[in-house]
């Protein structure tokens, strides 16, 4: 693909239930990055992938949230027993690297996932 | 914990003017970026200025660099109704890889 893809775009659910949201990171892209943007607000970090390493998952805000990336590709984060406070827009970014020193690359952004939790 | 902090929150300019904002953070850093939002959704980038650089061009974007003061500028030249947008300035740190994000300064362009 062209760019960066989530799914679904818009998700309304009940409090207490799961979700699973789906990132699809550009094709060759060893990096992968979950954020969430409440209104009005700037990104959190919640967890990064880069290739086969574990995760980094400091970002996460309770237990209620996983990511997992299967074959070093596709993403799909979990908040389990949504609460209010979860709903917010949670953006994926891929890059063509990532880690510390060396040299960084661009994120390129999904179009996000509006998260309501009613 | 964002890191970054734009300045100022919001700005409103006609069509034709430049516009400038502001970024400060707190830690040594590797990089700093600057991506632009529409309408609150997916963030596209927009420049990457490294520790050792003092100015870089785009385009109609200028971006300045000072570390030791431990701050960013952002300048639209010639702005279009299209630049209206959120701005985010976003840290990358020496020891890290993941993006720190200031609150981002709304910029309206009037016709």
């Amino acid at each position: 693909g062209a760019g960066v893809s989530q799914s679904p775009s818009n998700k309304v659910t009940e409090k207490g239930k799961d979700v699973e949201l789906r990132c699809d990171p550009i094709s060759g892209h060893t990096a992968l990055y979950w954020y969430r943007q409440s209104l009005g607000q700037g990104l959190e970090f919640l967890i990064y992938f880069q290739g086969n390493s574990a995760p980094d998952k400091s970002g996460l805000p309770s237990d209620r949230f996983s990511a997992e990336r299967t074959g070093g590709s596709v993403s799909t984060l979990t908040i389990q027993r949504t609460q209010q406070e979860d709903s917010a827009v949670y953006l994926c970014a891929s890059s063509l690297v990532g880690g510390p020193g060396g040299s960084y690359n661009e994120q390129f952004f999904g179009p996000g996932t509006r998260l309501t939790v009613l | 914990s964002q890191q970054g902090e734009e300045d100022p929150q919001a700005l409103s300019i006609q069509e034709g003017e430049n516009a400038t904002m502001n970024c400060s953070y707190k830690t040594s850093i590797n990089n700093l970026q600057w991506y632009r939002q529409n309408s609150g959704r997916g963030l596209v980038h927009l420049i990457l200025i490294r520790s050792n650089e003092r100015e870089k061009h785009s385009g109609r974007l200028r971006v300045t660099l000072d570390t030791s003061k431990k701050s960013s500028s952002l300048l639209i030249t010639a702005s279009r109704a299209a630049d209206t947008a959120s701005y985010f300035c976003a840290t990358a740190a020496r020891s890290d890889y993941k993006l720190s994000f200031g609150a981002g300064t709304t910029v309206t362009v009037r016709a």
